[in-house]
């Protein structure tokens, strides 16, 4: 069974300074990932998608992640933070177990940015 | 923007009382979701739809109906409402014929008194 885990629940950084957020995956299949952003009383939005056509995926507003196979691992990084990027973010793994296009969430990590 | 609206998007309602949420979607998708968001559950999947009248339940679907008469439309009810239904909730559509990307809607936050 698909299944996913963010190490942090909460990350704090100080403004400019890089963003990593933490995201295990545990697959049967070759999965498909994605990045979710939530801000303050909002609504979801894709940020970025593992296709395997790259192992590196650059999404919205500078981050990116990177599929590593060996370490079951899709990471989400930006080099330098800005205030904006304060929000909830969320690691998801497709289930493709099923025929129901269904999607499996990590709790979420909330990322605080500093000035 | 993927055409998703969801209506009302604020409700207070009194526990017994049953409430219906209504999601809209304008692109003929055939898959839809609702799922449910709440304080360290991150987003939890209720019931879904891969059809006209074709549904299933998600992991959390105790309290919950769904129905789905039209493509453009997927209703969820809750049958009595309790005060553990206070939440909000998204509807979400499915995408892409590989990767099955999720879009979402802007929310119902219901309080249930």
């Amino acid at each position: 069974a698909q299944s996913v885990t963010q190490l942090d629940s909460h990350v704090s950084v100080s403004e400019g300074t890089p963003v990593l957020l933490r995201c295990n995956y545990s697959s049967s299949y070759s999965p498909s990932l994605f990045w979710y952003v939530q801000h303050p009383n909002k609504g979801l939005q894709l940020l970025l998608k593992y296709t395997s056509a790259a192992t590196l995926v650059k999404g919205i507003n500078g981050f990116e992640a990177e599929f590593k196979k060996s370490e079951t691992s899709f990471h989400l990084t930006k080099p330098s933070a800005h205030m904006s990027d304060a929000a909830e973010y969320f690691c998801v793994v497709s289930d493709q177990g099923g025929n129901n296009r269904k999607l499996i969430w990590g709790l979420g990590t909330s990322l605080a940015v500093n000035p | 923007d993927a055409g998703i609206t969801q209506s009302p998007r604020h409700k207070v309602t009194e526990t017994g009382t049953p409430v219906t949420l209504r999601c809209h979607q304008t692109e003929n998708h055939r898959y839809m979701y609702w799922y449910r968001q709440d304080p360290g559950h991150g987003l939890r999947l209720i019931h879904y739809s891969y059809g006209v009248k074709d549904t299933d339940k998600g992991e959390v679907s105790d309290g919950y109906s769904v129905s789905r008469s039209k493509t453009e439309d997927f209703l969820l009810t809750l049958e009595s409402a309790t005060s553990s239904q206070t939440s909000v909730y998204f509807c979400a559509i499915s995408v892409g014929q590989t990767n099955y990307e999720q879009y979402f809607g802007p929310g119902t936050r219901l309080t249930v008194t």
